[in-house]
């Protein structure tokens, strides 16, 4: 069975960092690309970064570009976003999500049960 | 970027009736479509991908459909655990966009 564990979230002020990490296992993680995808509660779904199987290939989307960082630890199993100069419009649940690809071709089959990020003073 | 658009963006309808969802994307997207399916205080599901073919364990009263621009899920017979807010995201070029989703109530 396949398992996205996030963990990381909290609340933290303006400017702060917070880095995010997802556990994974139930399959061969190093087969597949990964994504952060974001929730502001109530609200749609935006993707925010993603990386090729052998972190080769990393984008991210226009709105964290220069303070986001995503990476992985293929030997470890584990996704990670580091996220710097924090604003309160990044509040929002983030979800570690399996792609089907191993390059990223941004169809989603799995999902994590999301961590919470709150941005504020 | 390719935008995407849905509609109707609710729908009340009762267990048993045919419900139908559109998304419309702003440039032709092929066939990289997808759609998901989000319960409250959950993660996003998928039910389908490449427009029309299902995700192993979703049921087969869902159908997708579609191609270019203009893309259908049909739910061809509600059942109680359909009640959610279904997302179509297209995944055929940089960034991948969602639609703003589409909340399927009880009537």
């Amino acid at each position: 069975e396949v398992q996205l564990v996030e963990s990381g979230g909290g609340s933290v002020q303006p400017g702060r960092s917070l880095r995010l990490s997802c556990a994974a296992s139930g399959f061969t993680f190093d087969d597949f690309a990964m994504h952060w995808v974001r929730q502001v509660p109530g609200e749609g779904l935006e993707w925010v970064s993603g990386i090729s199987w052998n972190s080769g290939n990393i984008d991210y989307a226009d709105s964290v570009k220069g303070r986001f960082t995503i990476s992985r630890d293929n030997a470890n199993n584990s996704l990670y976003l580091q996220m710097n100069s924090l604003r309160p419009e990044d509040t929002a649940f983030y979800y570690c999500v399996k792609d089907m690809d191993d390059f990223g071709d941004y169809r989603f089959d799995y999902w994590g049960q999301g961590t919470l990020v709150t941005v504020s003073s | 970027d390719v935008q995407m658009t849905q509609s109707p963006s609710s729908v009340s309808a009762s267990v048993g009736d045919r419900v139908t969802i559109t998304c419309r994307a702003s440039q032709d997207i092929r066939g990289w479509l997808a759609w998901y399916q989000q319960k409250p205080g959950k993660a996003p599901k998928l039910l389908i991908y490449a427009a029309s073919t299902l995700q192993s364990g979703v049921p087969s009263r869902f159908s997708g459909s579609g191609s270019g621009t203009d893309f259908t899920l049909i739910i061809s017979s509600l059942q109680p655990e359909d009640f959610a807010t279904y997302y179509c995201q297209q995944a055929n070029s940089f960034p991948p966009l969602f639609g703003p989703g589409t909340k399927v109530d009880i009537k």
